[in-house]
């Protein structure tokens, strides 16, 4: 079982800072299974990047995706206020497909 | 639009079972999709369950609930289930299903539904 292990576990920023939030694998992801989430409260998860770097349509180019084997990272350029939110990586190597714990991104 | 409806949550007792559904509609192609369980126990992350492949012949589930779930689906339904046997307190979550697409890119959750709650009590 592949274990996703995201940091940090919260992340306190202020609106038009920079977000990077990190996805570690405990082994190594092909760059086309590896998905972020964001979930916002009382509301179903939505897609943000799937294959590492691949914006889902709708999603504003503020947010991008980057990453190989182990280590993954999604960066949010300038957070606007709709951005604090959880946000979830997954992988799709096989099964299980397991999600990370989540990273909380929270208005400082 | 794409709409997955998940029905069938409520208030169940420990040992006992429930059948959750997931109705999907919007799209013509129900049975050319994989589809997955995730759940989300109150306050905390997702955590994915089982998925069945497009045509029925391929599932798979965490280890916590095999022997105890059974996914399936009815393609002639556009209609997707999960039977949940010998409940626990530990399986009380939110219950999404979501539609899975792969292409030559990759592949990814690009629709959930709203989820249906599960709760195990005595």
């Amino acid at each position: 079982e592949i274990v996703l292990t995201q940091s940090p576990g919260t992340l306190s920023l202020s609106p038009g800072e920079r977000a990077t939030l990190s996805c570690r694998a405990s082994q190594s992801v092909s760059s086309r299974n590896l998905t972020w989430y964001q979930q916002k409260p009382g509301q179903s998860p939505s897609l943000l990047i799937y294959a590492t770097s691949s914006r889902a349509t709708g999603i504003p180019d503020r947010f991008s995706g980057s990453g190989s084997g182990t280590d993954f990272t999604l960066t949010i350029s300038r957070l606007e206020p709709e951005d604090f939110a959880v946000y979830y990586c997954q992988h799709f190597g096989n099964s299980p497909f397991t999600f990370g714990q989540g990273t909380k991104l929270e208005i400082k | 639009q794409v709409q997955l409806v998940e029905s069938g949550g409520g208030v169940v007792q420990p040992g006992r079972s429930v059948r959750l559904s997931c109705a999907a509609s919007g799209f013509t192609d129900f049975g050319k999709h994989g589809m997955h369980w995730v759940r989300q126990a109150p306050g905390k992350g997702l955590e994915w369950v089982t998925y069945i492949w497009f045509d029925g012949r391929d599932e798979d589930y965490i280890d916590s609930v095999k022997g105890r779930f059974t996914i399936s689906r009815d393609n002639s339904r556009n209609t997707l289930y999960l039977q949940m046997n010998s409940l626990r307190v530990e399986d009380t979550a939110i219950y999404y299903c979501a539609r899975y697409i792969e292409d030559n890119i990759g592949g990814r959750f690009d629709y959930w539904g709203q989820g249906t709650l599960v709760t195990v009590s005595s």
